[in-house]
């Protein structure tokens, strides 16, 4: 079955800084997609990456998947407090089984 | 655009009681989806419908769980008896194709079981 692990876990930035979180997947992937998730609310597409070296940006957030299509990154820029929330990714597996696997997501805090 | 919309927001049953939540998806969206999501955790597909028919519910506890797509559109999930693992929000997502396409999620049901 899909494995797909992200990290860190959790994360705490002071507001301003850069960071990263990435997602990597046990198998090829056909599409990453990234979602946020606030507590108590649905989650929220991001983006969706479907080429290998595919890069998307939306205002300051960056995702990325890699060549081989098994490792996404997401990168924020200059990190605000309405950044904060859980990041997940979901991985759409190649082959015949295209439901989603989501991952256990990041916990991002942003201090003001 | 309208979002899901999912109806309960919160329902807090004892063990052994039922249970049926009720999802609307984005109007024109042909694929409907039921997730559980443990604290803690990823939301995990239960059951996919395209249109009215089950495209995928081989992690749906059929011996307590029950959901169905009438008409193509809004859809329930019932569970009986519940379970006290059964605490979760059930979250409910739709999109305009089966892969290819972002999956939009409503605000989910936080069910607490007693």
């Amino acid at each position: 079955s899909q494995e797909l692990e992200q990290s860190p876990q959790s994360l705490i930035v002071q507001e301003g800084k850069n960071l990263t979180i990435n997602c990597t997947s046990s198998k090829t992937l056909y599409g990453l997609y990234w979602y946020k998730q606030k507590y108590g609310e649905g989650l929220i597409f991001l983006m969706m990456l479907q080429k290998g070296g595919e890069e998307k940006s939306h205002e300051k957030i960056t995702a990325k998947l890699d060549e081989k299509k098994q490792q996404s990154s997401l990168h924020i820029t200059a990190s605000q407090p309405s950044h904060a929330g859980i990041y997940l990714c979901g991985a759409e597996p190649s082959g015949s089984a295209r439901q989603l696997t989501f991952g256990s997501g990041t916990q991002l805090t942003v201090l003001p | 655009e309208a979002g899901v919309a999912q109806s309960p927001r919160y329902k807090i049953i004892e063990k052994r009681q039922s249970v049926a939540f009720w999802c609307n998806p984005i109007s024109g969206h042909a694929t409907l989806y039921w997730y559980q999501q443990i604290l803690g955790q990823g939301p995990k597909l239960l059951i996919q419908f395209q249109n009215n028919g089950v495209v995928d519910d081989s992690q749906l506890p059929k011996d307590r769980f029950s959901a169905e797509r009438l008409k193509g559109v809004d859809s329930t999930l019932k569970i009986q008896p519940a379970k006290l693992e059964d605490s979760a929000v059930y979250l409910c997502a739709s999109s305009l194709a089966p892969y290819n396409q972002p999956q939009h999620f409503g605000d989910g049901t936080r069910l607490s079981i007693l």
